[in-house]
């Protein structure tokens, strides 16, 4: 079957640096997204990748590995605002959307 | 760019009450929308996928008669909570996907539904 597993929660520290995985089983694979979501409001789009390798936006870097099947979201100098769920998605032959769970990520000043 | 616009963004309504909320995509054209739900502290949750100009494909579970899902041009889907109870009460999130199909899907800011 099809799975996404991430962490349920993570707690960082403001300014600090936090690494946010995700495993992934599709058939066929066309990609991985990364949202954040918080509380009471809709998704925002963060990243996509496809191939293996880091992208790097900002504060905000993901990383793929196709042959693993893994991903990670990496948030640097964190700040309040950055709490938040982020949600792993990964997009299968069929161009759906096989959503995790999301990763409540607390920030403590 | 890449905006999608929900209306409304909540609505409290009596039990029985059909209930529409519509999904806009403002400054592209969406081929695909999709139509989510999500319980207070659960993951979303996928509806349906509404393609411009054919039926919608409802995800199993998911009651066609009770979910009316309208894609009726290429910038605007509609859902339609047909007779809604309490336990419809949800956040409903619609997402729209620029063409292409791995595009990332970009969300509305969703309704919130309370039925009385």
């Amino acid at each position: 079957g099809q799975n996404i597993d991430q962490p349920t929660e993570m707690t960082a520290t403001e300014g600090a640096i936090v690494q946010i995985n995700c495993t992934y089983q599709t058939s066929g694979f066309n990609g991985l997204f990364w949202y954040q979501q918080h509380a009471g409001e809709a998704p925002t789009f963060l990243s996509y990748n496809v191939l293996d390798g880091l992208e790097e936006k900002g504060r905000f870097s993901s990383f793929l590995s196709r042959s693993k099947g893994y991903s990670y979201l990496l948030l640097k100098e964190l700040q309040m605002k950055d709490s938040a769920s982020y949600l792993c998605a990964a997009m299968d032959s069929n161009y759906q959307l096989i959503w995790g769970a999301g990763t409540k990520l607390i920030i403590k000043p | 760019g890449a905006v999608v616009s929900q209306h409304p963004s909540w609505v409290i309504c009596k039990s029985g009450t059909s209930v529409k909320i519509e999904c806009r995509s403002l400054d592209f054209q969406a081929t695909t929308m999709f139509w989510y739900r999500q319980f207070p502290k659960q993951s979303l949750m996928l509806m349906a996928t509404s393609n411009e100009g054919s039926k919608a494909t409802y995800e199993q579970g998911v009651e066609k008669d009770k979910f009316l899902i309208n894609h009726a041009s290429l910038t605007l889907s509609t859902l339609t909570v047909t007779s809604a109870h309490p336990e419809d009460s949800s956040f409903y999130i619609c997402s729209a996907r620029d063409e292409g199909e791995a595009q990332p899907q970009h969300f509305g800011d969703g309704t919130r539904l309370s039925i009385l």
